[in-house]
């Protein structure tokens, strides 16, 4: 079976500081990795994915994250952040062994909250 | 109209009532999802429908039972409900083939509230 864990309910930073929201996951074999986001009232939003090459995988709104096979984690990373960056970010983890349809396993989010 | 749409956004029903969410793609996937949202817990993936087949029906209470008249339009159909199925509900999109990275492309969410 496959999992997500997001280790922090919510990360706190100041504008202009780089963010950090952390990931790690559990799966057989080779995993796709997905990070989305989800603003206030709103549906959640895909921001990047890894499935295979550069371990560094840059999205929407410059984030990016970084594959870890060793320590089997996929942390979100931006180098500067900004007020609207605040939400609720999902990390998601599918193994691609599986059928066409796209069974993701989610994490339980973690709120970003990004003060002036 | 782009994307996943879903409604009615917020909802509001009694213990005794029968209610439905509606959910329509304008994708042209070939398949879709619902998802059920509480707080501060994991997304849990309810049904998965596959060129309208159902494939996946996770341990989902029968008051909970969904349709998938074609690939476009998703339902969930709400009987007899309790006051712990409140919570978002999420209806996603994709596309269903081998060459399917699993990118999931998602409405944005009934609110759903038991009295």
């Amino acid at each position: 079976a496959q999992s997500v864990a997001q280790p922090e309910d919510q990360v706190n930073v100041a504008e202009g500081n780089p963010l950090t929201v952390k990931c790690t996951y559990s799966v057989s074999g080779n995993p796709y990795l997905f990070w989305y986001v989800q603003y206030p009232n709103r549906g959640l939003q895909f921001l990047l994915k890894y499935i295979t090459g550069d371990n560094l995988v840059k999205g929407s709104y410059g984030f990016e994250a970084e594959f870890n096979k060793s320590q089997t984690s996929f942390h979100l990373k931006k180098p500067s952040a900004l007020v609207s960056d605040s939400a609720l970010y999902f990390c998601a983890v599918r193994d691609p062994r599986g059928s066409g349809y796209s069974t993701l396993t989610f994490g339980k989010g973690t709120m970003l909250l990004v003060s002036p | 109209e782009t994307g996943v749409t879903q409604t009615p956004r917020h909802l509001v029903m009694g213990m005794t009532n029968k209610k439905s969410l509606k959910c329509e793609q304008h994708l042209g996937h070939n398949a879709m999802y619902w998802y059920k949202q509480s707080a501060k817990k994991p997304l849990e993936l309810m049904f998965v429908y596959s060129l309208e087949e159902r494939v996946e029906n996770n341990s989902v209470p029968s008051r909970f039972s969904p349709e998938c008249p074609n690939s476009s339009h998703l339902f969930l159909h709400l009987h007899t409900l309790q006051p712990e199925d409140s919570a978002l509900y999420l209806c996603a999109s994709s596309q269903d083939t081998t060459a399917n990275t699993g990118e999931l492309f998602f409405g944005e969410g009934s609110r759903l509230t038991v009295l």
